[in-house]
């Protein structure tokens, strides 16, 4: 059964800190895996990663993906209060299947 | 551009009632995904479609169904809704060989099961 597992579930950080999520995953024939950000609605797109240590940046945000252990990490540096969302990470599958995990709620505090 | 549409928005339906929910995109896309999302759950895949006429079960496939009969277009059927399929509905597409992978997401639909 394809299954993507993401931690923590929540955390609560101070502006400025440095966050680290982590999304793992078991699925059948991977070929991605993408990272969103949720906030109130739909999510929106952050990153897609296909091969093993290519970190892909965007402004204060970063991500690598580890084939061979099979886990991505997001990094994000300086947080910032509208950084506070839900954090999703999905593997693209075989059959061109899109299953996410279950999100890592972010809060910032000034 | 449009993107992706879905409706409706917002549905309270009495156990045992059925309804459908409508997607609709205009970017051409051929990938077509129903998710229903709950508190603490992410996003859980209930059906999902690669092209016209074509549909695949998810990890959340019962009591729904799906059709794709026009390229646009996804339904999603609740044939006989249960309080337990209470949740918000996402559509989403992609293309099928986009250079990101990303899908793209309706603002979704919030359905209440009384």
């Amino acid at each position: 059964e394809d299954k993507v597992v993401q931690s923590p579930l929540s955390l609560v950080v101070h502006e400025g800190d440095t966050v680290t999520l982590n999304c793992s995953y078991e699925v059948t024939n991977f070929r991605s895996l993408l990272w969103y950000k949720q906030e109130k609605k739909a999510p929106t797109f952050l990153f897609m990663l296909t091969s093993s240590g290519i970190e892909k940046k965007s402004g204060r945000l970063s991500s690598i993906l580890d084939k061979k252990e099979l886990f991505s990490i997001l990094n994000i540096t300086a947080t910032q209060t509208g950084d506070s969302a839900v954090y999703l990470c999905a593997s693209k599958t075989s059959y061109d299947k899109v299953i996410f995990g279950p999100g890592t709620s972010l809060s910032v505090i000034p | 551009n449009a993107g992706v549409t879905q409706t409706p928005k917002f549905r309270v339906l009495k156990t045992g009632q059925s309804m459908t929910l409508l997607c609709a995109q205009d970017m051409n896309h051929e990938y077509m995904y129903w998710y229903r999302q709950d508190p603490g759950m992410g996003l859980r895949l209930i059906h999902y479609s690669v092209g016209e006429g074509t549909t695949a079960k998810g990890e959340v496939p019962d009591g729904y169904n799906v059709s794709r009969l026009k390229k646009q277009n996804f339904l999603l059927g609740l044939e006989s809704a249960a309080p337990s399929q209470t949740s918000v509905y996402f559509c989403a597409s992609s293309l099928l060989a986009g250079v990101t992978g990303e899908l793209f997401f309706g603002e979704g639909s919030r359905l209440t099961v009384l």
